[in-house]
């Protein structure tokens, strides 16, 4: 069973039209990261949440925004995405605490027209 | 010096070949190690956590030098289905550093 669930798995935007990417997870972990991955590259962490403590990435630009209303939920906005933020973005989870390894989302492939 | 390197290759190995993957990482903090695997076009899926005492999985083995800060994968008798891209990853675990530092990634293709 999944435990890291990301919506949509493909989305489609127009330029600039703002789009929201969503995340949840079933495994009551206290730490959730957003990752931006391109093409043959590492993932680039853009932020994460501990608890409700949010931690911005000093080069994640202004465009990208975070939620987490919950443990369970957490939320990407693209507040006017560009061609350039076509990529995979990818959501993970981690029990900080017991320092194990993060658990991934299948991730969302976003395309922006 | 990135935070942590890897050889990209590629790595071309026939069926049934050992390979061995290398990473170095430059913070001598580090505390905890992974080796991830990824397929084309999906996420990052862990494939092992390395220990300091070494650990092996099957065909798989992860080891750890500390004081040269170096992670190694030995991949015995390789598959067609290891085609994939190996990732190193390390964290700080300390105060509020909660980051996965990630190496570029390491191709393999496994031919018949």
């Amino acid at each position: 069973d999944a435990m890291v669930i990301q919506n949509p798995r493909y989305q489609v935007t127009q330029f600039g039209k703002p789009v929201t990417l969503s995340c949840s997870q079933t495994l009551n972990h206290n730490v959730m990261y957003w990752y931006q991955q391109k093409s043959s590259q590492a993932p680039k962490l853009l932020f994460h949440y501990y608890d409700k403590d949010f931690n911005n990435e000093a080069d994640t630009p202004d465009n990208f925004q975070s939620r987490r209303p919950n443990t369970s939920f957490c939320f990407l906005d693209i507040r006017s995405p560009g061609l350039g933020d076509a990529a995979m973005y990818l959501c993970a989870t981690r029990d900080w605490g017991t320092n194990t390894e993060a658990f991934f989302g299948q991730g969302t492939r976003l395309t922006v027209v | 010096r990135k935070e942590v390197e890897q050889d990209p290759g590629p790595f071309n190995v026939p069926e049934g070949a050992t390979v061995a993957f290398n990473c170095t990482y430059s913070n001598s903090a580090s505390q905890s190690f992974f080796w991830y695997r990824q397929d084309c076009r999906k996420e990052p899926k862990l494939l092992m956590s390395v220990y300091s005492s070494g650990n092996e999985d099957g065909r798989f083995t992860a080891q750890l030098n500390r004081a040269s800060q170096y992670i190694s994968l030995l991949i015995r008798d390789s598959k067609l289905s290891d085609s994939a891209t190996y990732l190193c990853v390390v964290s700080l675990n300390a105060g509020n550093n909660r980051k996965l530092i990630w190496g570029l990634g390491t191709s393999l293709a496994v031919n018949p």
